[in-house]
């Protein structure tokens, strides 16, 4: 059975600094996604990760992964308020249904 | 275009009440599933659909039904309401079955609380 952990699950950090988010997962797959939901709300894609060694930004964010690790990361930069919401990364394992196995969440809270 | 619609966004049900959560895309995504989020445990996948007239049962699938006669909806049917399902529940969809390089579309969300 896939499982996927994120760590930490509650995250609050000042604005200005820097951190890692980190996401592994315990059967091989080579698709990773990151998601964000504000409270509330529907999850937003962030991040398509599809193969060993992918980098992808966008602004503040940057997202990795590491398919031998079976790790990935999503890491900030120089946190700002409107970056305070919940993070999932979901594992896609296609021989169960293309089912998404979701992490349990990062609550980010970026304090001013 | 839309996306992915769901209806309705808030409801109150009764134990052992029925009730269909609706579910419709416009992109015309083959692959099109429902979640269930309850707090700390993510999301559970409950039933999915790789096309019209083909579902299948996901990671949490009793208590629900669904059907797939067209490829733009989706709905997620309660048989008989228990405080358990309450939750708030999310339907998903996706442009290419098998591949998924693009990731999956969220609705907005329903949220049900069963008393």
């Amino acid at each position: 059975e896939l499982k996927v952990e994120q760590n930490p699950l509650f995250l609050s950090m000042q604005e200005g600094k820097n951190y890692t988010i980190y996401c592994n997962y315990s059967t091989t797959s080579d698709r990773l996604y990151w998601y964000r939901q504000d409270p509330g709300k529907s999850l937003e894609s962030l991040f398509v990760l599809l193969s060993n060694g992918a980098v992808k930004q966008e602004g503040r964010l940057m997202a990795s992964l590491d398919t031998k690790a079976r790790l990935s990361t999503l890491h900030i930069t120089a946190a700002v308020h409107d970056l305070s919401a919940t993070y999932f990364c979901a594992v896609l394992l296609e021989t169960s249904g293309s089912r998404l196995t979701f992490g349990e969440g990062t609550q980010l809270t970026v304090n001013p | 275009n839309a996306g992915v619609t769901q209806t309705p966004k808030f409801q109150v049900l009764k134990t052992g009440q029925s009730m269909t959560l609706q579910c419709a895309q416009d992109m015309n995504h083959e692959y099109m599933s429902w979640y269930r989020q309850d707090p700390g445990m993510g999301l559970r996948l409950i039933h999915y659909s790789v096309g019209a007239g083909i579902t299948d049962q996901g990671e949490v699938p009793n208590g629900y039904n669904v059907s797939r006669s067209t490829t733009e909806d989706f709905p997620l049917r309660l048989l008989s309401a228990a405080p358990s399902q309450t939750s708030v529940y999310f339907c998903a969809s996706s442009r290419h079955r098998g591949s998924f390089n693009y990731g999956y579309t969220f609705g907005s969300g329903t949220r049900l609380t069963v008393v």
